[in-house]
């Protein structure tokens, strides 16, 4: 049972355009959700996080939205830059419970120039 | 400060065969975290040490075991190897494990022949 799911297993956008990437999830004691982005021959390095008593959290070009009763989290990437071609993961946790994180299974963004 | 370190870095290996992986947190990160990443499966999560105890453990067989030292560096062990079990293995640190963030090593590619 996939707890965290990214449906979108590719994206393509061109330079400069918003890239939305979507991410969903089940277990109603997630309370913490990351991103990380990852290169190939490479871990995933964290990117943004939000808590859940917060609905968007920002970070230079890259915002994330967490709509609770929907259990969906998506971020944004303004302008979007070649650069920012990798895959991306989004990760929950349950804070008060485990420490353990599920990640979904990524969604390849190629931003073209 | 010095990143995650995970070696080695690539191994090949034959079915039946067994493979110990070692992952080096960064200093003085007290909590290790293995995932394992297949292409379609993301990140699941095998187990979690902290101070040289396993916290928690993903659904995986237990072929797959660990440890973790005095020194926080930690290792996995895979035995019995099946053709499967080919992935990239990837080490997360974090100071408490409750903290929010990880760090990842760049991962050992373990290929079973």
């Amino acid at each position: 049972d996939q707890q965290v799911k990214q449906n979108s297993p590719s994206l393509s956008v061109q330079e400069g355009r918003i890239s939305i990437l979507n991410c969903d999830y089940t277990n109603s004691m997630f309370d913490y959700f990351l991103w990380y982005k990852k290169y190939p021959a490479e871990g995933p390095t964290f990117l943004i996080s939000i808590s859940s008593i917060k609905d968007k959290n920002e970070d230079g070009r890259f915002t994330v939205f967490l709509n609770k009763s929907a259990k969906h989290l998506s971020l944004h990437i303004v302008p979007s830059q070649p650069g920012d071609s990798a895959v991306y993961f989004c990760a929950a946790s349950a804070t008060s419970g485990t420490y353990k994180y599920i990640f979904g299974t990524g969604t390849r963004l190629k931003v073209l120039a | 400060k010095a990143g995650v370190t995970q070696t080695p870095r690539y191994l090949i290996k034959t079915r039946g065969q067994q493979v110990t992986l070692s992952c080096s947190p960064i200093s003085g990160h007290r909590s290790v975290s293995w995932y394992q990443q297949t292409p379609g499966q993301g990140l699941q999560f095998l187990f979690e040490y902290f101070s040289e105890t396993q916290r928690n453990k993903g659904n995986f067989p237990g072929r797959f075991s660990g440890r973790q030292f005095s020194n926080s560096r930690s290792e996995m062990n895979v035995s019995t190897l099946e053709l499967g079990d080919s992935a990239l293995y990837l080490c997360a640190s974090s100071f408490q494990g409750t903290d929010n963030e990880q760090f990842f090593g760049p991962g050992t590619r373990l290929t079973v022949l």
